[in-house]
């Protein structure tokens, strides 16, 4: 089954770039979503389609995908940013929902 | 506004079954499938299955098959997720998520937690 790769952590200083990144085979023939969850909350989507912003997410957030990784930047990172990020596709395989293992956004 | 929104927690003992409900309301029921995703302590979301509300055609992740089982109601717009042979790892919390596009998931309930003990 089709699997994707994120890193266990991210650390970035508050006002800096923050760049999550998400690794599967061929990763740039599929749409990539992103999520952020924050403890004891739903997740929450900030982008859709490598790039999408749904309504009310700020342009801070940005998405990317080339090649091998899908890639979210987020800009001017500050407290409330610190979270788990979850990276998730649709996949022609027997289960066609995957999720990235998520990565700890920590903002020190 | 779109919601969702989910039954209440559970407890259960290990070999019985648990019946989760997602109610929709806010946009047009039919028109969107609904899946469910779990997340156990402290682990990563994983993926259950989807039900499209329009036909009733499902599927189910590869791991649940046999087990789970997606249901719904159109009169009451409430989709349903049924998992049997519980076992301590099926200590989780429990969302339904409404599907868009790519299956991005742009609304989730708020989680239910089930959590199987003896």
């Amino acid at each position: 089954s089709y699997e994707l790769t994120q890193p266990p952590s991210v650390s970035v200083a508050p006002g800096e770039t923050a760049t999550l990144t998400c690794g599967g085979d061929d990763l740039h023939s599929k749409s990539v979503h992103w999520y952020q969850q924050k403890p004891g909350q739903a997740p929450v989507l900030v982008v859709y389609d490598d790039k999408d912003r749904p309504s009310g997410i700020p342009e801070r957030f940005s998405g990317s995908n080339s090649g091998n990784t899908a890639t979210l930047t987020i800009g001017g990172v500050a407290a409330g940013d610190e979270a788990d990020y979850y990276c998730q596709v649709w996949d022609l395989g027997a289960d066609p929902v995957v999720f990235g293992g998520g990565t700890k956004l920590t903002v020190l | 506004q779109v919601q969702l929104g989910q039954s209440g927690a559970e407890v259960k003992k290990p070999g019985a079954s648990v019946k989760v409900s997602c109610t929709a309301s806010g946009y047009s029921f039919s028109s969107y499938d609904l899946h469910w995703v779990r997340q156990a302590p402290g682990q990563r979301l994983e993926w259950m299955g989807w039900l499209n509300p329009n036909t009733g055609n499902t599927g189910y992740a590869q791991k649940f098959q046999g087990r789970v089982t997606m249901t719904k109601n159109t009169s009451t717009r409430t989709v349903y997720m049924e998992l049997s042979s519980l076992s301590f790892d099926d200590t989780a919390v429990y969302y339904c998520a409404r599907a868009y596009g790519a299956a991005a998931f742009d609304y989730w309930g708020q989680g239910t937690l089930v959590t199987v003990s003896s």
